[in-house]
């Protein structure tokens, strides 16, 4: 059985450094093939895109977002951590991670965590 | 702004079919067979419907059917109930300097 889960802070001041964390049970991140991705939403708002670590390692970003966002994985410890660097109120939302399945190009998010709702502000 | 247009509401009544679109570009849905569609309800994390424009994962029932005409990609649910009205995303990817990218929602509502 596959589950994740997002654990960080609830809140966070405006251009301080916001740090999330998935942790996950059922697979594993050196699997070829799988990945887990990180997806937003804001109040409201539809979903937002961030970024995609796959097993090898290989890092994808949203163009919009690529300056402030790490994406990193510790396949010992089952999970992948998000940065977002100089947070801004509009960064409010739930943050969701993802575990992907497809070769490369091919990913679909197949499982995903409950989400953690971060809010931005002073 | 979402890179992918999906209307913002859709409707029908119970039985009936209900399709909602997602249109994008040459660049994303319409170069390449990887749509996905993923169901959310309130206050919940979405669900995986459709991947790869058509295929459906173990478990989602065969009322709910995808498509792709060239830049625009649909989810078809058919014979409607209840337990369907939710908000749908169809989410595509975009190229490699774009890895992915999701339509603006369509909340479904069965009348």
């Amino acid at each position: 059985q596959i589950t994740l889960k997002e654990s960080g802070p609830t809140l966070v001041k405006p251009t301080q450094t916001l740090t999330l964390t998935c942790t996950f049970s059922g697979f594993s991140l050196s699997t070829t093939g799988v990945g887990v991705g990180w997806i937003r939403q804001p109040p409201g708002k539809a979903l937002e895109w961030l970024a995609l670590i796959y097993w090898d390692d290989d890092k994808r970003y949203s163009p919009s977002l690529k300056s402030s966002l790490t994406i990193t994985k510790d396949t010992s410890k089952n999970q992948v951590v998000l940065t977002m660097t100089n947070v801004d109120p509009v960064d409010t939302a739930t943050y969701y991670c993802a575990h992907s399945r497809g070769y490369r190009i091919s990913y679909y998010f197949t499982y995903w965590g409950q989400g953690t709702l971060v809010t931005v502000s002073s | 702004q979402s890179a992918l247009t999906q209307p913002p509401s859709a409707s029908g009544s119970p039985g009936q079919s209900v399709t909602i679109s997602c249109t994008g570009t040459s660049s994303d849905v319409g170069g390449y067979n990887y749509v996905s569609w993923y169901q959310q309800y309130p206050g919940k994390a979405p669900k995986l419907m459709i991947f790869e424009v058509s295929k459906r994962p173990s478990g989602v029932p065969d009322r709910f059917s995808g498509s792709k005409s060239g830049n625009t990609a649909s989810l078809t649910v058919s014979g409607l109930q209840a337990e369907d009205e939710a908000d749908y995303y169809c989410s595509s990817y975009a190229g490699s300097n774009n890895w992915g990218v999701f339509g603006g929602g369509t909340k479904l509502t069965v009348l």
